[in-house]
């Protein structure tokens, strides 16, 4: 079946402006997860989705940094007014439950110049 | 909070060599255990993983893994290495304390399989 879905593949923006990563988790997975891999700082959790509302969205690092989930399916990450250290691999996951393995997308790689 | 420690940065091996990839976790409660593998240019995908009974798993493409609560480990395993073995593989483990089945990554492991 089709597995998680993540859009842009690729992103490069400016310093300063906003973007947009897409996620389509695989269908009927409640739980949905976004992570970030960077150089140096390997994979690291951003924020957690149990149907569209958000109980743990303790690793997002700034303000700038929001998401929502609609319709419990599709998630949107958003980062305003970008910095060079948002540059990294954005992933997202979904799982059946939360405990139950997760299954990742291909990642969005995001450049900010 | 939880952590996860990967022994191993690097490890480079010649097609037929056995490996073994060290993985330690700090959280002493339940865990849900898993290792990953990223391919050159491809997505995480799972390789295997624990979460009761057996402490001795098998995973896909002949690996497997082994749950030593003792120790605090899930070090992998696999006889006999292909060059298509190359990529990064990570160690993950459930944080229990969020409640929310959030995962916790060591820093990953590269492997390279010369052939």
């Amino acid at each position: 079946g089709a597995g998680v879905s993540q859009s842009p593949s690729n992103k490069v923006t400016e310093k300063g402006k906003d973007v947009e990563l897409r996620c389509d988790p695989i269908s009927g997975h409640t739980a949905l997860y976004w992570y970030r891999q960077s150089l140096g700082q390997g994979l690291e959790f951003l924020i957690y989705f149990q149907g569209n509302s958000a109980p743990d969205k303790s690793g997002l690092p700034s303000d700038r940094f929001s998401a929502e989930r609609t319709g419990g399916s599709v998630s949107t990450l958003t980062i305003q007014r970008t910095q060079q250290e948002d540059s990294a691999v954005y992933l997202c996951a979904s799982s059946p439950r939360r405990w139950e393995t997760q299954y990742f997308g291909p990642g969005t790689r995001l450049l900010v110049l | 909070a939880q952590s996860v420690s990967q022994h191993n940065h690097h490890v480079i091996l010649s097609e037929a060599a056995s490996l073994e990839l060290g993985c330690n976790y700090s959280y002493g409660g339940t865990v849900n255990l898993f290792w990953y593998v990223q391919y050159p240019g491809q997505h995480l995908q799972l390789l295997l993983k624990y979460f009761s009974g057996d402490p001795l798993v098998k995973g896909i493409k002949g690996f497997e893994a082994e749950f030593i609560k003792s120790k605090f480990s899930f070090n992998l395993r696999k006889p006999s290495v292909q060059w298509s073995d190359t990529a990064e593989y990570f160690c993950a483990v459930n944080d229990d304390s969020s409640n929310t089945g959030k995962l916790i990554f060591g820093q990953g492991t590269t492997l390279q399989v010369k052939p």
